[in-house]
């Protein structure tokens, strides 16, 4: 079945502690992106990739890395979380020349 | 830069009665326009898009979607409304040459008995 499956689904921390919240796809899609959906602003978007070892920022970058060493691979990694990172957090994959987007499930983060 | 906005934060419908989500978009060039779905704690399903051609589209569960360029408009439809629509529905725009989606800000739909 194609999809993006996201780790944890859910995950309370503390602040500075250093997490990680993995994406993978299993489409073969060039690109990948991560999201965080907040009320009332909707999704915005943190970074993005092109292909492997190829990524660029989003719209709200600060506080976050990814990495792209695999192709099915996109993990976000937050260094240092902070409480204004709470959000619901999604990835998300097309292939070249596409357009249309599939999502994850989502994960919940909350920072204490 | 693309920007998505949907003029209405809350709607209540009742079962039955007929839907219209009002989306409005800012893009430069012919845009590429998308419905999604977000039910209670669910992720984000695909309604319908717009690429070109037909400037009305359908889609899944009974939406169809409108896309008038002279208004910058993408607004999606619904002729009857069934309880299981209430969810929180977003409209975006994507940019060709750097996938990148731009949602608005969601619109909820609250379905009464």
């Amino acid at each position: 079945e194609a999809q993006v499956t996201q780790n944890p689904r859910y995950l309370i921390t503390v602040t500075g502690k250093k997490l990680t919240v993995t994406c993978s796809q299993n489409m073969n899609h060039e690109y990948m992106s991560w999201y965080r959906q907040d009320p009332g602003l909707g999704l915005r978007q943190i970074y993005y990739s092109m292909n492997v070892e190829v990524t660029d920022k989003g719209d709200v970058p600060e506080g976050y890395k990814v990495s792209r060493k695999e192709k099915r691979n996109f993990p976000l990694i937050l260094e240092s979380p902070s409480p204004n990172q709470t959000s619901l957090y999604f990835c998300a994959s097309t292939g070249q020349g596409a357009y249309e987007q599939y999502f994850g499930p989502g994960t919940r983060l909350t920072v204490t | 830069a693309q920007s998505v906005t949907q003029p209405d934060i809350h709607i209540t419908v009742s079962e039955g009665a007929s839907l219209e989500l009002r989306c409005n978009y800012s893009y430069g060039a012919t845009p590429y326009l998308f419905w999604y779905v977000q039910s209670p704690g669910q992720g984000l399903q695909l309604l319908l898009k717009y690429f070109s051609g037909d400037t009305l589209v359908q889609g899944i569960k009974g939406f169809e979607a409108e896309f008038k360029r002279s208004q910058s408009s993408f607004n999606l439809r619904k002729p009857s409304v069934h309880w299981s629509d209430a969810a929180e529905y977003f409209c975006a725009v994507v940019s060709p040459q750097a996938y990148k989606l731009s949602f608005g800000a969601g619109t909820t739909v609250t379905v009464r008995a």
